[in-house]
């Protein structure tokens, strides 16, 4: 069974660090590209970013360019949104998402219920 | 906005017929359109792709149309189950992928 759960959420100062990780199960992530989606508290959904298959090429949106970076550890079958220079508009829910068919158009099709990331002082 | 849903809320009854609109600013490359449901609580769930393909196991009182801008998703006979929020989004162009601003069916 495809499933992808996220971990590594919590609370976190303005301008800290956090990993979170994205594990994988019944399905290889060398062969999938895995994106990472957030949702903040009462809206809606907001797409942060994917990493290819191989881990080779990763494409991020605006909001988190530069300070956000996602990787892949194949030998654990996870991916990882290291996310740096944290702001309170960054507190949210982040989800992790598998592409539907490995070299498709980019749809989501397993999510995992997410992580709660809170920015404060 | 590259996406814009509409309307924002809808009132509805079980058996009433649901329908959604989302419109793009631009033509939507080969309809790379997707409709995602979030129940309360719950991580989005993909009911169509391509504009009009249902996902695996999704019933099919829901159906997906539309082309080039203007898009819809149609909910034949609401179910108990299908009162959500319901999120589109396009792939292709910068960014890759975008969402809606969602339309809550209450």
């Amino acid at each position: 069974q495809v499933q992808v759960a996220e971990s590594g959420g919590g609370v976190v100062q303005p301008g800290g660090s956090l990993r979170l990780s994205c594990a994988a199960s019944g399905f290889p992530v060398n062969s999938y590209e895995v994106h990472w989606v957030r949702q903040a508290p009462g809206e809606g959904l907001e797409w942060l970013g994917v990493i290819s298959s191989d881990g080779n090429i990763e494409l991020y949106g605006d909001s988190v360019r530069g300070r956000f970076t996602i990787s892949k550890d194949f030998s654990k079958n996870t991916v990882f949104l290291q996310m740096n220079r944290l702001r309170p508009d960054d507190t949210a829910v982040y989800h992790c998402a598998r592409d539907l068919l490995p070299g498709a158009p980019d749809y989501l099709d397993s999510w995992g219920q997410g992580t709660l990331v809170t920015v404060s002082s | 906005i590259v996406l814009t849903q509409s309307p924002g809320t809808l009132s509805l009854s079980p058996g009433d017929r649901a329908t959604l609109s989302c419109r793009a600013v631009q033509n939507v490359d080969r309809n790379f359109l997707a409709w995602y449901q979030q129940r309360p609580g719950q991580a989005p769930r993909l009911l169509i792709y391509s504009a009009s393909i249902r996902a695996n196991g999704v019933p099919d009182r829901f159906s997906g149309s539309g082309s080039g801008r203007d898009f819809t998703l149609t909910i034949s006979r609401l179910d108990p189950e299908d009162f959500a929020v319901y999120y589109c989004q396009r792939y292709g162009g910068s960014p890759l992928v975008s969402f809606g601003g969602g339309t809550k069916v209450e």
